[in-house]
């Protein structure tokens, strides 16, 4: 079984749904992230959370919300999904002092 | 506004090359440069990581040189394999961990017979 796992893999969805992502994780780390991937773009950070009680906006939060339902447990939410959200989204989790992320296998969100 | 910027965006090199990715990064608080690997389908993995204190490290055929000055580091694949074949991205953050990592625009190696 992934250690970090998304749900679902790929989703299409219409403009102006909202939408939900999610991840749960068995790593046992506190800290967890949401990034978005486009072509030519990289990696870009949306939120982040380093325990349960704290939620960060990252680079590009506009248009995305989060929630950390638990330490293990980490979703993010389009309000009312937009063309230009269309990307792929990975979850990540690290380990306080460490220095290794780890990454679930993505979500392809298309947004038509 | 790209904190970390990668190049080249592709690369084709053949059997036994050595390919070489290059960043340069503007902020000077960042003390942490890794580089993930990441292939068709799947996330990003760790692959090799660096500290300013160092100018070299190197993890079986995986090499990365770190110029301080000119705030710059750079990956070297030896004898590269066709299962190199992947997308490299570096990276960068403050505090010395994979906390809020701050990636570059990432380039996309293929490794031919």
């Amino acid at each position: 079984d992934a250690d970090v796992t998304q749900t679902p893999r790929n989703r299409i969805t219409k403009t102006g749904k909202r939408i939900m992502l999610e991840c749960s994780q068995t790593k046992g780390h506190d800290r967890m992230y949401w990034y978005r991937q486009d072509p030519g773009l990289g990696l870009r950070l949306i939120y982040y959370s380093f325990d349960v009680k704290d939620i960060n906006k990252g680079e590009i939060s506009d248009g995305y919300s989060v929630s950390r339902q638990a330490q293990a447990k980490f979703s993010l939410s389009l309000e009312s999904a937009i063309p230009n959200q269309t990307a792929l989204y990975f979850c990540a989790t690290s380990a306080k002092d460490k220095e290794q992320a780890f990454f679930g296998q993505g979500t392809r969100l298309t947004v038509v | 506004q790209q904190q970390v910027k990668q190049s080249p965006q592709s690369l084709i090199v053949q059997k036994g090359g050595i390919p070489i990715i290059n960043c340069a990064y503007e902020n000077t608080a960042f003390d942490y440069f890794p580089w993930y690997q990441q292939f068709p389908g799947k996330g990003p993995a760790l692959l090799i990581a660096i500290r300013p204190d160092v100018s070299e490290k190197k993890e079986g055929r995986f090499t990365i040189s770190f110029n301080k000055s000119a705030k710059q580091f750079s990956l070297h694949i030896m004898d590269s394999q066709p299962g190199d074949s992947a997308t490299y991205f570096c990276a960068a953050s403050r505090g010395g961990t994979a906390s809020k990592l701050t990636f570059g625009t990432g380039t996309r190696l293929q490794v031919t017979l």
